[in-house]
């Protein structure tokens, strides 16, 4: 079955500290991958996604995500983090023909001044 | 300038009572999605429409019900709330001919007592 995994649920980081947020996907074809970001009490904005093409993909907020099909991996970075970047992120995978998401279970960044 | 948008922004209701969320979008969109994500939880798809055609997930249970009177409205009917069914809904939207990017509204959160 398609699934997504997001094995960290807290994580913390101080302010200017680099960020990796961890993504890994069970699907059998080349899959279409997503990042959102959610603050609390808010809908959901989406940073980037990945169809095909370049691995690296560049989203907004200065975020970028890998796509690495060996490693079955989508993870999500940000060389330099903001006090507003404190949030959940939710990995989320594209599944059947109209396009249901798949979400993993969330990390919740707290970023300390 | 919002293009997804959800009333009211929290709901309560009492146990039994029935309540109705509202979801319109300014996008034209020919999809539109309801989840349900209830505390520290990843979001869960409980229906579409594409176009007028209704698809419900198959766990989705008999007490919520839809309705998509026009390209721009969908409602969220919960014909009797349970204690379990206090969550955000988020509503979200998708160009069917030419994307694969869903775009969230900023959800109702429902309070049932």
């Amino acid at each position: 079955a398609q699934s997504v995994t997001q094995p960290d649920i807290h994580i913390t980081v101080s302010e200017g500290a680099s960020l990796e947020l961890r993504c890994n996907y069970s699907y059998g074809a080349t899959p279409y991958l997503f990042w959102y970001v959610q603050s609390p009490g808010q809908g959901l904005q989406l940073l980037l996604k990945y169809f095909s093409g370049d691995t690296l993909v560049q989203g907004i907020k200065g975020f970028e995500a890998e796509f690495k099909r060996s490693q079955s991996s989508f993870n999500l970075r940000k060389p330099s983090v903001h006090w507003s970047d404190a949030a959940e992120y939710f990995c989320a995978g594209r599944s059947g023909g109209y396009n249901k998401l798949i979400f993993g279970a969330g990390t919740r960044l707290a970023v300390h001044p | 300038d919002a293009m997804v948008i959800q009333n009211p922004r929290y709901q309560v209701t009492q146990f039994g009572k029935p309540v109705t969320l509202s979801c319109s979008q300014t996008l034209n969109h020919n999809v539109m999605y309801w989840y349900q994500q209830k505390s520290s939880q990843a979001p869960k798809l409980l229906f579409h429409y594409y176009d007028k055609d209704f698809n419900n997930e198959a766990d989705t249970p008999d007490n919520f019900q839809s309705r998509r009177p026009n390209t721009s409205f969908c409602f969220l009917d919960i014909r009797s709330p349970g204690l379990g069914d206090a969550a955000m809904y988020l509503c979200a939207t998708r160009d069917g001919s030419s994307t694969d990017t869903q775009y969230f509204g900023p959800g109702t959160r429902l309070t049932v007592l």
